[in-house]
């Protein structure tokens, strides 16, 4: 597609409910990101994927956080039992090239996922 | 450790003003990028600019300019004429080269808004 898709753009689960929030990124780019960003903060990053290949997922707060790139295109970012601190907003990016190495990779991101946890 | 500092929560311009939107960085590397997002309503961080530590070259594109001076560590972002579609969230970000520096780390971005 043109740019980076996301679904749903809004989640509201009530607190102990599993979530899936999916990324569709741009075709063909081999980076994938996933930042989170509370409400008035600036985002922070979760986790990496290059093509396939999960290659950081220091960011994610807590082992109930889980993301996936299976065929190195649609990602998908579980979070289990969720809890009301997990409020907040996903984004998604994806950019052309490989991020592992030079820090000049301009993202494109998606509009976001708003999850609130009741 | 890098750090970027935005300590304008919110700006509010009238239409036509100039408005400039400051940003401090902190990081120890030598070789590192710095980067404006814009997050119009719609949600997406839309890229305005990528700067890397080596070029110190001021930069100007239409009513879009920023400043950037190592020795106060800053990147800042002049809209000149402002004007309503600028209003948004804009954030600025850095990122190094080497081991991890797909890394963003972002400001808490200031919040612009020209009134009409």
């Amino acid at each position: 597609g043109a740019g980076v898709s996301q679904s749903p753009r809004y989640k509201v689960a009530k607190r102990g409910q599993d979530v899936a929030l999916r990324c569709d990124p741009i075709s063909g780019h081999v980076s994938l990101f996933w930042y989170q960003q509370a409400l008035g903060q600036g985002p922070e990053f979760l986790t990496y994927f290059q093509n396939e290949a999960q290659l950081d997922k220091s960011g994610l707060p807590s082992d109930r956080f889980f993301a996936e790139r299976p065929e190195g295109s649609v990602s998908t970012l579980k979070i289990q039992r969720t809890q009301q601190e997990d409020s907040a907003v996903y984004l998604c990016a994806s950019s052309l090239e490989p991020g592992a190495v030079s820090g000049a990779n301009v993202l494109t991101f998606g509009a976001g996922s708003r999850l609130t946890v009741l | 450790a890098q750090k970027v500092t935005q300590a304008q929560t919110e700006i509010s311009v009238v239409e036509k003003e100039d408005v400039t939107l400051d940003c401090v960085y902190e990081t120890r590397d030598t070789t590192y990028y710095l980067f404006w997002y814009k997050q119009p309503p719609s949600g997406e961080l839309v890229f305005l600019i990528r700067r890397n530590s080596f070029d110190e070259q001021n930069e100007i594109s239409g009513r879009y300019s920023w400043n950037f001076q190592k020795s106060t560590s800053s990147f800042n972002f002049t809209i000149t004429a402002s004007q309503v579609v600028d209003s948004a969230v804009y954030f600025c970000a850095l990122s190094f080269s080497g081991a991890g520096s797909y890394q963003l780390t972002f400001g808490k971005g200031t919040k612009l808004s020209v009134i009409p």
